[in-house]
C-alpha cells in the first residue's frame, strides 16, 4: 500500500501545475491532497478525489484516473510555492492511513 | 472558531515516555474522530493513529502499535498520545487533526508540538 509522487515540480508564475499520486488502492479508495507550507499546520485542498473544502481557491481541482489521482493548479502564484503530499486510506484488512512522499513545488 | 492546539512536546532521552494533548474547540468535538500525524525533520507526513468520535474504534500504523497509545477525553474536548519507548527515530512535529465528516481525510490541523529524543 504505496502512494508515489514525484519529488519535485517548477513552474513559471501564471502557468499550470500538475501533481500527480499512483498507487494500487487509489483504483478502489479516495484520494486526497494537502499543501505544507514550513512552519504551518497543513491544509486541506482536495478531497474524495475531486472536492475542494470552501475557502480553498478554484485554481486548485483534482482529478482521477485509475490509479492516479492528480492535484492540478492553474494560474500559480508565488504563494503556492510549498510542499504537497497525496493521501489515501484502506480498510481491506485494518485501517490503514497512508500518505505519498510528497512533492516541492518551486515557482521560478 | 475550528481549532486544534497541542501541547506536551519536547526533549526527552531514549527510552523514556512522554504524553502529548490536543485541545479542541470551536466545533462539537464528540462528532468528530481524531489523527494524530507526524513529520520527522526532513521527511514526509506520517499518520500515526485515529480514534473515533466515541473513542470505541482505534487504529495504530502498525510499526507503532506496541509503543504509542491514543485516547480522548470528550468532557474536556481532548484528545491524547501516549509515546512510550521513545527512540531517536521518534523524532518529529507531531500533529492532531480532526477527521472529515464525509471522508477519510483531515480537514482541521494543529499548529504541531516538537518531540526530540536524544540523549
Amino acid at each position: 500500500f504505496e502512494l508515489t509522487q514525484p519529488p519535485s515540480v517548477s513552474v513559471s508564475p501564471g502557468q499550470t501545475a500538475r501533481i500527480p499520486c499512483s498507487g494500487d488502492v487509489l483504483a478502489k479508495q479516495f484520494g486526497y491532497f494537502y499543501q505544507k507550507k514550513p512552519g504551518q499546520a497543513p491544509v486541506l485542498l482536495i478531497f474524495k478525489d475531486t472536492e475542494r473544502p470552501s475557502g480553498i481557491p478554484e485554481r486548485f481541482s483534482g482529478s482521477s484516473s485509475g490509479t492516479t489521482v492528480s492535484l492540478t493548479i492553474t494560474g500559480v502564484q508565488a504563494e503556492d510555492e510549498a510542499d504537497y503530499y497525496c493521501q489515501s486510506a484502506d480498510d481491506s484488512a485494518t485501517y490503514r492511513v497512508i500518505f505519498g512522499g510528497g512533492t516541492r513545488l518551486t515557482v521560478l | 472558531q475550528v481549532q486544534l492546539v497541542e501541547s506536551g512536546g519536547g526533549v526527552v532521552q531514549p527510552g523514556r515516555s512522554l504524553r502529548l494533548s490536543c485541545a479542541a474547540s470551536g466545533f462539537i468535538f464528540s462528532d468528530c474522530a481524531m489523527s494524530w500525524v507526524r513529520r520527522a525533520p526532513g521527511k514526509g507526513l506520517e499518520w500515526v493513529a485515529l480514534i473515533s468520535s466515541d473513542g470505541t474504534k482505534i487504529h495504530y500504523e502498525d510499526s507503532l502499535r506496541a509503543r504509542f497509545t491514543i485516547s480522548r477525553d470528550n468532557s474536556k474536548n481532548t484528545v491524547y498520545l501516549q509515546m512510550d519507548s521513545l527512540r531517536v527515530e521518534d523524532t518529529a512535529v507531531y500533529y492532531c487533526a480532526r477527521d472529515h465528516l464525509d471522508s477519510n481525510a483531515m480537514d482541521v490541523w494543529g499548529q504541531g508540538t516538537t518531540v526530540t529524543v536524544s540523549s
